[in-house]
């Protein structure tokens, strides 16, 4: 089955300490992203990754960094969270050939900072 | 500028009536691509539909079409025979440079629509 797998789905952490949501992808997609969605604000990227080793940012990367050692993975690091990232997470996949495609997303990660 | 904009917070619909999600957007590109997502409370982004800008007729799937209006740059979501499982929140998305690779996603805020019985 098709799928985009993030883990935790849920994490409750104290400012400061270092995190690691990870994301992965079965369908060999070379683009992947992630995304967090805030009240009244929709869906924002966070940064983009279009294969392997390439990443960049997307329109709201501060306090975030990434890493893209294999095709099929993509985490997601808070080096030191801070409370303003408490938000729910999305990690998102899709392939950079044909206009239109699909873009699958993970089942989510609510995270809170306290 | 917003470059999706929804703006229905939330709507109300009664089971078996039909319902429309607005949704406008803004763009110079002649390539994109408009999609609507259902997040129900779970939590799970549920790809529902697609319109590509050079597609001629409105897409529609089962239940859903859109109504895409291209001079007016809108593209309303349309739930037919509406059901107690499509209380959610509906978000309205683009993609612009379709044939760039460049697969970046721009959402809009989102409408709730609940389906009362």
């Amino acid at each position: 089955e098709a799928q985009v797998t993030q883990n935790p789905r849920y994490l409750i952490t104290v400012t400061g300490k270092k995190l690691t949501v990870t994301c992965s992808q079965n369908m060999n997609h070379e683009y992947m992203s992630w995304y967090r969605q805030d009240p009244g604000l929709g869906l924002r990227q966070i940064y983009y990754s279009m294969n392997v080793e390439v990443t960049d940012k997307g329109d709201v990367p501060e306090g975030y960094k990434v890493s893209r050692k294999e095709k099929r993975n993509f985490p997601l690091i808070l080096e030191s969270p801070s409370p303003n990232q408490t938000s729910l997470y999305f990690c998102a996949s899709s392939d950079l050939k044909g206009p239109g495609v699909e873009t699958f997303f993970g089942q989510g990660t609510r995270l809170t900072v306290v | 500028a917003q470059k999706i904009t929804q703006t229905q917070p939330g709507m109300f619909v009664q089971e078996k009536e039909a319902v429309t999600l607005d949704c406008t957007y803004d763009t110079s590109d002649p390539s994109y691509g408009l999609f609507w997502y259902k997040q129900p409370s779970s939590g799970e982004m549920i790809f529902l539909i697609y319109q590509g800008s050079y597609d001629q007729q409105n897409a529609t799937e089962g239940r859903y079409s859109l109504n895409f209006q291209k001079a007016r740059k809108s593209a309303n979501l349309v739930i037919s025979a509406s059901q107690l499982g499509d209380s959610a929140m509906y978000f309205c998305a683009m993609r612009e440079g379709l044939n760039t690779g460049f697969q970046k996603l721009v959402f809009g805020t989102g409408t709730r629509l609940l389906v009362s019985p």
